[in-house]
């Protein structure tokens, strides 16, 4: 089956940790993406990349960052400078987008918590 | 900027009620607009989605209408069932922002029998 796979499902930080997501998708995408979800605010994109090697920042890319080594793996590393790191982070993917009624599909995301 | 309103939640409903969550945006020119679904546990699904004024997306039941006039985008249900239960988001992606998808705050829907 064809989808994008988040690991783990749950993560602790200690303080002052780097921690990293794992993001895999098997859908040939080329974008993909970070988001963080916080109870009452929806989701704020953190970084993105539309192709190998080469990302963007999103709206809240402070304390975050990600590489793009391969087309499939697109991971994230939550930094020590990230100070309310409490959250629930969702990878998403899609072809790249030439038309913007391009959908996302969505990983079933990582909750990460600190100690 | 880009911003999306929804109404907020949880919205409580008796099974086979009627459904309305309301979505407002703010973007320049003419977006597309989504409404994505969370399962408990889960990541986001679309749902369904409109392209131009006047568009009406529809999926499983649910519906929603591009409304250029009121800048609304609200998503309705006749008959909701407890497996309707999940959080709804309502997104915009404006025009030659093809990369950003701008999501609302999310209205939880809870079903019960």
């Amino acid at each position: 089956d064809g989808g994008i796979t988040q690991s783990p499902k749950y993560l602790f930080r200690k303080e002052g940790q780097n921690v990293t997501l794992s993001c895999e998708q098997n859908l040939n995408h080329d974008a993909m993406y970070w988001y963080r979800q916080d109870p009452g605010q929806g989701l704020r994109l953190i970084y993105y990349s539309q192709i190998v090697n080469d990302f963007q920042k999103g709206d809240i890319a402070e304390g975050y960052s990600v590489s793009r080594e391969k087309k499939e793996s697109f991971p994230l590393t939550v930094t020590s400078a990230q100070k309310n790191p409490t959250a629930f982070y969702l990878c998403a993917s899609s072809i790249v987008p030439q038309e913007t009624n391009e959908k996302l599909f969505f990983g079933s995301g990582t909750q990460l918590s600190v100690l | 900027g880009d911003s999306v309103t929804q109404m907020e939640g949880p919205v409580t409903l008796s099974e086979e009620a009627f459904l309305t969550i309301n979505c407002t945006y703010t973007a320049t020119g003419y977006p597309s607009l989504f409404w994505y679904v969370q399962y408990p546990g889960e990541g986001l699904q679309l749902l369904l989605k409109a392209t131009k004024a006047d568009d009406k997306g529809s999926n499983k039941g649910f519906e929603a209408t591009y409304r250029k006039e009121t800048t609304s985008f609200h998503l309705e249900k006749g008959s909701v069932q407890v497996s309707d239960s999940a959080v709804y988001f309502c997104a915009l992606r404006a025009a030659g922002t093809a990369s950003k998808l701008t999501f609302g705050t999310g209205t939880r829907l809870q079903v019960t029998l």
